[in-house]
């Protein structure tokens, strides 16, 4: 499985955009970018995922870099409710479990 | 409210003794994948059923099975079990095969005595 790499934790201010990046140097011609979040007490949390062009939808938005070796997740402005564990994840066709690492605690300070 | 519903929330259960986990996934999801959440272990894939069979094995115990009912509910089955078994049990349900996009259920904590 294609490995991503993601900081440990990140801080933000309340109503301040927070880019959480992760790392997929081997990601594969036929990798999606998936990310879920899981949010204290509670099952993970489809965000938002991308194959090759940025992404947007209600929740956040994806921007994949041109050689798709990193991709960064950005909430437009922080609220309480997103202090969660991100997780960035690659699969697609012929990989249908999703194989979760640590993530990255997003901590939202009032 | 991802439309994943799973039941028991919570079970309090002793070491050898048998429990089972259901799950119903969203209306017209036909993939159902069970996750088991530990503190030291993190998220960790357990298996896949599509349509009643099953498509994927990941991490899974002998000790422990699934199945998928023709309603497309399904329950995984625990047995002979350990302290260590004790953990959160995640269920997922996706339609879409090519992005494997899952909505998670809440969870049920199985903890053993």
């Amino acid at each position: 499985d294609a490995k991503t790499t993601q900081p440990n934790s990140m801080e933000s201010n309340e109503e301040e955009p927070v880019h959480l990046p992760c790392n997929h140097s081997t990601i594969s011609g036929t990798d999606y970018i998936h990310w879920y979040r899981q949010l204290p007490s509670q099952g993970p949390e489809y965000v938002i995922h991308g194959l090759t062009s940025n992404v947007n939808n209600r929740m956040a938005s994806l921007a994949i870099a041109e050689d798709r070796k990193s991709s960064t997740l950005i909430l437009h402005r922080a609220t309480l409710r997103d202090a969660a564990v991100y997780y960035c994840i690659l699969g697609g066709a012929g990989s249908y479990q999703l194989t979760f690492g640590k993530g990255t605690k997003l901590s939202v300070i009032p | 409210d991802s439309g994943v519903t799973q039941t028991p929330k919570h079970l309090i259960t002793a070491t050898g003794q048998r429990v089972t986990l259901r799950c119903s996934p969203r209306s017209g999801d036909l993939s159902v994948y069970w996750y088991q959440q530990s503190l030291d272990q993190g998220l960790q894939f357990l298996i896949q059923y599509y349509n009643g069979e099953e498509r994927a094995k990941g991490n899974i115990l002998e000790r422990f099975s699934a199945q998928q009912f023709p309603d497309l509910h399904s329950e995984l089955n625990l047995s002979s079990l350990e302290l260590g078994d004790s953990a959160l049990y995640f269920c997922a349900s996706s339609e879409d095969r090519v992005t494997d996009t899952q909505y998670f259920g809440p969870g049920t904590r199985l903890t053993v005595l």
